[in-house]
């Protein structure tokens, strides 16, 4: 069955460490993978977008990869501050047309100061 | 400017009554989505629609569930029979024509079904 995976623990760092998050999938064939914010009580934002034939794409303190033979991304923050602190959802979109997007089940990110 | 909009934020209803969920999009905006997502879950994708038709509504759970968009802006969820099992934040998102871009999605409406 199709799956995507992110850690359901959350990720605890100190202050202006590099936080990395994993999102594994499998059964799917993503043509594009985004990665949101979600804040509490607070609809998901949008921070990256990286397509299957990109392997990292930056903006700012963020860098995203995607490995399509692992079906791995990886979302790297770094110099990490108390305001990062929130929940991250990797989302995959299929290159088959379909504009739906498939949501793993995100993970907490706590940055202690 | 204004992003999207979603009314109420939260409903408290009874089993077996009938609810609609407001969404406004980004105005231009012609793709429309509308996801749920339970506690600790991500969002799970319900209908798409570009315009005023309805593109891909694959992920309703079933026909108690429908949506519309009458004139390609404001869209209504409506949900018949509720159950319990519908309590769930319901989410909006709206984005641009083109493909692959960033979904903006508004704060939710927290349906609870007793």
């Amino acid at each position: 069955s199709q799956k995507i995976e992110q850690n359901s623990e959350a990720l605890n760092i100190q202050e202006g460490k590099t936080a990395t998050l994993t999102c594994n999938y499998t059964n799917y064939s993503p043509a594009y993978l985004q990665w949101y914010r979600q804040d509490p009580g607070r609809g998901p934002v949008f921070l990256l977008l990286i397509r299957e034939n990109e392997k990292e794409k930056r903006k700012e303190r963020l860098k995203v990869t995607f490995d399509t033979t692992l079906k791995q991304s990886l979302f790297h923050i770094t110099a990490s501050q108390p305001a990062d602190s929130a929940t991250y959802l990797c989302a995959l979109e299929e290159g088959t047309g379909r504009r739906a997007l498939t949501f793993g089940s995100g993970t907490r990110l706590q940055v202690q100061p | 400017g204004a992003g999207v909009s979603q009314t109420p934020s939260n409903k408290v209803t009874e089993k077996g009554k009938y609810v609609e969920l407001r969404c406004d999009p980004i105005s231009g905006h012609t793709a429309l989505y509308w996801y749920r997502q339970s506690l600790g879950q991500g969002p799970e994708f319900l209908i798409y629609f570009q315009g005023t038709g309805a593109a891909d509504d694959s992920g309703l759970p079933n026909d108690r569930f429908f949506a519309v968009r009458p004139e390609g802006s404001v869209s209504t969820l409506k949900i018949q029979r509720t159950e319990r099992g519908d309590s769930a934040v319901y989410l909006c998102a709206s984005s641009t024509s083109g493909a692959h871009n960033e979904q903006f999605f508004g704060p939710g409406t927290r349906l609870t079904v007793l």
